[in-house]
């Protein structure tokens, strides 16, 4: 009831790529997905979040699809450059609770 | 500040010790969160502290973790008698209010029992 999944673990894309991360939840209490990005030896940090009221959400090179029937959700980096070589994770929160449920992360390399 | 802070950065200690990490949060973030992250076991969540209400400590792994807020400001988690299974990177968050708000987090205090 509290997991969410995460796929893929690890993915490697060209500079100028598409990087595509999905995650899968199973508690339709949910209501706030977020994603944050983490680099070696930081805290994460908010990349972008969407509500289940929205199916997509854009800012930047950064999208969030958001299939509630599915109960998934998913992230789209275009133009994918070095510097968003990093671990990204999203996250899922319900309506009566603060906390964070993670997924596992996916750690992303960019190559030049 | 401008962002959440936590000290130590790093702290090694051994196996039976008691150690305190302490976290300050943004000013005038009202909600204080403690998460745990290590290798086998990704981002999970600790402690959630809301303005004056009774923390939500249903994540702490066992009765040796525990955590206050002083001044609904600054919070300690403590960990006691610590084992080696603890070593992990302990992160704090903050955020305005609570529920559904974007959460801010610190860089972590590096733990590791030996």
């Amino acid at each position: 009831q509290q997991q969410v999944k995460q796929s893929p673990q690890s993915l490697i894309v060209q500079k100028g790529g598409i990087s595509i991360i999905n995650c899968a939840y199973e508690n339709t209490a949910f209501d706030y997905f977020p994603w944050y990005q983490q680099f070696p030896g930081k805290g994460p940090a908010l990349l972008i979040a969407i509500r289940p009221d929205v199916s997509e959400k854009k800012e930047g090179r950064f999208t969030i699809s958001f299939n509630k029937s599915a109960k998934q959700f998913s992230l789209h980096i275009m133009d994918s450059q070095p510097g968003d070589s990093a671990t990204y994770f999203c996250a899922a929160m319900g309506s009566n609770t603060g906390k964070l449920i993670f997924g596992q992360g996916t750690t992303l390399q960019v190559k030049p | 500040g401008a962002g959440v802070s936590q000290s130590p950065s790093n702290k090694v200690t051994e196996k039976g010790k008691d150690v305190e990490l302490r976290c300050d949060p943004i000013s005038g973030h009202t909600a204080l969160y403690w998460y745990r992250q290590s290798l086998g076991q990704g981002l999970e969540f600790l402690i959630y502290f809301q303005g004056n209400s009774a923390p939500d400590k249903s994540g702490l792994p066992s009765d040796r973790f525990s955590a206050e807020r002083t001044g609904g400001s600054v919070s300690t988690l403590t960990i006691q008698r610590t084992q080696q299974e603890d070593s992990a990177v302990y992160l704090c968050a903050s955020s305005l209010a609570g529920v559904g708000e974007t959460q801010y987090f610190g860089p972590g205090t590096r733990l590791l029992v030996l």
